[in-house]
């Protein structure tokens, strides 16, 4: 069976710490896709990275960097020097490579930035 | 990317009521995904909407209760009927890009009294 599992509920943290939000995937397919979302209090839901199964590279964004590992299944999100506005649910997904479009979310980790 | 746009942004219902959602997105796309959040859960996949075919419904989910419709590459609707409180939660469409991205609309919130 597909799963997506965030282990995390809630992560609080103070202003410029980092934070790393964990996220393991269960599947037999050798194609798939991750992807991460955020979800402020406002309730859109932003993407923010996607990544194939074939390419395990790390990926930086700015304060955001990703670091895909397919040997322990896990995609985790790492958010450098984290500011306020970053305070939102992040939703880990997974689509496997025959089915388009069919999003297997985790359950989100609640992270909470403090000033 | 992708910019979609729904209609309504929020609204309240009276149970037993029908309420259609409009999703309209900015360039052509296949593929159109309608999902369900309930409060304070993840994201759950209602139904696929392909152009000129009936949609795709999620274990769990039937026509009669939300029909859909796609009648062009760039506009779907989501009819949630015979609403009771169970059906309070965001409802969101999605498209995939060409490059096999996903983005979202800014959600619909019902809320069923």
């Amino acid at each position: 069976a597909q799963k997506v599992t965030q282990a995390q509920t809630e992560i609080s943290v103070v202003e410029k710490e980092d934070v790393t939000l964990d996220c393991v995937y269960e599947t037999r397919d050798t194609t798939y896709y991750l992807f991460w979302y955020k979800q402020p209090p406002s309730g859109e839901l932003v993407f923010l990275i996607r990544r194939n199964s074939f390419d395990e590279q790390n990926e930086i964004s700015g304060r955001y960097s990703w670091n895909f590992q397919k040997s322990t299944s896990s995609f985790n999100f790492t958010i450098t020097a984290s500011q306020v506005v970053d305070s939102a649910v992040y939703f880990c997904a997974l689509i496997l490579g025959g089915n388009t479009g069919k999003l297997i979310f985790g359950q989100g980790t609640t992270l909470q930035v403090k000033p | 990317s992708a910019v979609i746009s729904q209609k309504p942004s929020r609204d309240i219902c009276q149970r037993g009521t029908s309420l259609t959602i409009q999703c309209q997105v900015d360039s052509q796309v296949t593929m159109m995904f309608w999902y369900r959040q309930q409060p304070g859960q993840s994201l759950t996949l209602i139904a696929t909407a392909n152009q000129g075919s009936e949609a795709t419904y999620e274990s769990g989910f039937v026509i009669d209760k939300f029909p859909i419709s796609r009648p062009n590459l760039t506009f779907s609707t989501l009819t949630v009927s015979n609403m009771s409180p169970e059906d309070s939660s965001i409802y969101l469409c999605s498209v995939e890009t060409a490059s096999y991205e996903q983005y979202f609309g800014p959600g619909t919130r019902l809320t069923v009294t």
